[in-house]
């Protein structure tokens, strides 16, 4: 089955500065990715999807993502941090069988220092 | 577009109790989860729907019941409530896999 691992459950960043948060996948290549976002106290929402058509894949509020085969890397970018994006960050992978189940990596808590 | 909706938000259970925790979409969806939030465990699967009629265990079924008996509604049940069942429930419906999952706001539960 498909996995994902995040590097860093805690990030911190200053307001302005950019913001990267790392997402590996197994070795097989997946034909989707997803980076989600959970606010406090709210459900997750879709950031943006991978889905082979494009290896640079922008996504709501400012975030991209880059596919990068030879790295085995989905990592997640924002150029310029904002008070707003402090949250935390998932990527997952979907399974072919299970359901379409969503198989998450341990999750990336952003702290934006003002 | 209400998407997924879950009830209630909260709820506080005694051990041994049972409650159905309600989720329904709006969007046709087939495919419906139900996950549970755990510090430190991240988001698991406890159940699962490809369809009205179809329904199978994930990954920490012990203790929930679910049912499918339309496209729009996956109600989970807790047969009798245990202090390990203490957690934040997302309920979420897919049309394909290229689609990712769209979640429910979640519901607080607490069992003392």
């Amino acid at each position: 089955a498909q996995s994902v691992t995040q590097l860093g459950s805690h990030v911190s960043v200053s307001e302005g500065a950019l913001v990267l948060l790392r997402c590996n996948y197994s070795s097989s290549v997946p034909p989707y990715l997803f980076w989600y976002v959970q606010y406090p106290n709210q459900g997750l929402q879709l950031l943006l999807k991978y889905t082979s058509a494009a290896t640079l894949v922008k996504g709501i509020n400012g975030f991209e993502a880059e596919f990068k085969k030879s790295e085995t890397s989905f990592h997640l970018t924002k150029p310029s941090a904002h008070m707003s994006d402090a949250a935390e960050y998932f990527c997952a992978v979907p399974q072919k069988a299970a359901g379409n189940k969503l198989t998450f990596g341990g999750g990336t808590r952003v702290l934006v220092k003002p | 577009n209400a998407g997924v909706t879950q009830t209630p938000k909260f709820q506080v259970l005694k051990t041994g109790q049972s409650m159905t925790l309600q989720c329904a979409q709006d969007m046709n969806h087939e495919y419906m989860s139900w996950y549970r939030q755990d510090p430190g465990m991240g988001l698991r699967l406890i159940h699962y729907s490809v369809g009205a009629g179809i329904t199978d265990q994930g990954e920490v079924p012990n203790g929930y019941n679910v049912s499918r008996s339309t496209t729009e509604d996956f109600p989970l049940r807790l047969l009798s409530a245990a202090p390990s069942q203490t957690s934040v429930y997302f309920c979420a419906s897919s049309y394909d896999r290229s689609y990712g999952y769209t979640f429910g706001s979640g519901t607080r539960l607490t069992v003392v």
